[in-house]
C-alpha cells in the first residue's frame, strides 16, 4: 500500500520562513511533488524531486532524500498570499505507468 | 492550451439519480487521473488511465461508480445511483507522460452535492 504522512497544520508570520515534512511509504517510487491549493481553487504543481538533494523555485525549495523515505517543502520571505493547503504527492509504478498518490495536505496560515 | 477542463463546475441532485462528470484533459497528454477531494479523506486517487486504458479502479470506491476514456480528448466519471455521501470535489488531471512523471495539471473541478 501507499501512505505520506505530513503535518495537517503549519502557522507562521510574513517574512519568515517555513519548513512542511513529508514521509512516505510505498511500494515504488519514481519522485516526490509538491503542489499547493489555495481555497476553492484547484491544486497546482509546485515543484519535484527525483534524486536526492534541494531543488530550489525562487522563494520555494523542495528537498528529497529517497533512503530516509522523506521530503519537505521549504517556504521562505514568506507573503499572505502563501496562505493554502500545500500537498506533497508520490509518483508510484503501477501495473502501467505512474500512480499519482496524494498526501493529506498541510494548511499554512500566514498572518501580519 | 486552455487547460483542463471540466464540466459541470457545480452539480445538485437529488439521491438515487445519475450523475455524469466531464473531462477534457490538455491536447498531447498521456495519462489522466480523476481524484475525489472531501476534507475527511483529503484527495483520493479513484482511477487513472494511460493512452486511454484504465490502469487501476483499485480507488473506485463501489461499483456505482464507473469512469470511461473513449479518446484522448475525453473522460468521464459516473456515479449511478447517486448517495449523500458522494458530495465532494471530483478533480480531473492529465500529465503529459505516462511513466515516471509527477506532474499533473488539474482541473477546476466539479463540486458535487447530493441531497
Amino acid at each position: 500500500g501507499q501512505s505520506l504522512e505530513q503535518p495537517s497544520e503549519v502557522t507562521a508570520v510574513e517574512g519568515a520562513i517555513v519548513q512542511i515534512n513529508c514521509t512516505y511509504q510505498t511500494s515504488g517510487f519514481y519522485g516526490l511533488s509538491w503542489y499547493q491549493q489555495h481555497d476553492g481553487g484547484a491544486p497546482t504543481f509546485l515543484s519535484y524531486n527525483a534524486l536526492d538533494g534541494l531543488e530550489e523555485t525562487g522563494r520555494f525549495s523542495s528537498f528529497l532524500s529517497r533512503s530516509d523515505s522523506y521530503g519537505y517543502l521549504l517556504l521562505q520571505e514568506l507573503q499572505m498570499k502563501d496562505s493554502a493547503s500545500y500537498f506533497c504527492a508520490v509518483g508510484a509504478p503501477g501495473q502501467a505507468g505512474t500512480a499519482l498518490i496524494f498526501g493529506k495536505g498541510t494548511t499554512l496560515s500566514v498572518s501580519s | 492550451d486552455a487547460g483542463v477542463i471540466q464540466s459541470p463546475r457545480h452539480e445538485v441532485t437529488e439521491m438515487g439519480q445519475e450523475v455524469t462528470l466531464r473531462c477534457k484533459p490538455i491536447s498531447g497528454h498521456n495519462s489522466l487521473f480523476w481524484y475525489r477531494q472531501t476534507m475527511m479523506r483529503g484527495l483520493e486517487l479513484l482511477i487513472y488511465f494511460n493512452n486511454n486504458v484504465p490502469i487501476d479502479d483499485s480507488g473506485m470506491p463501489e461499483d456505482r461508480f464507473s469512469a470511461k476514456m473513449p479518446n484522448a480528448s475525453f473522460s468521464t466519471l459516473k456515479i449511478q445511483p447517486s448517495e449523500p455521501r458522494d458530495s465532494a470535489v471530483y478533480f480531473c488531471a492529465s500529465s503529459p507522460r505516462a511513466v515516471g512523471n509527477t506532474e499533473a495539471f488539474f482541473g477546476q473541478g466539479t463540486r458535487l452535492t447530493v441531497v
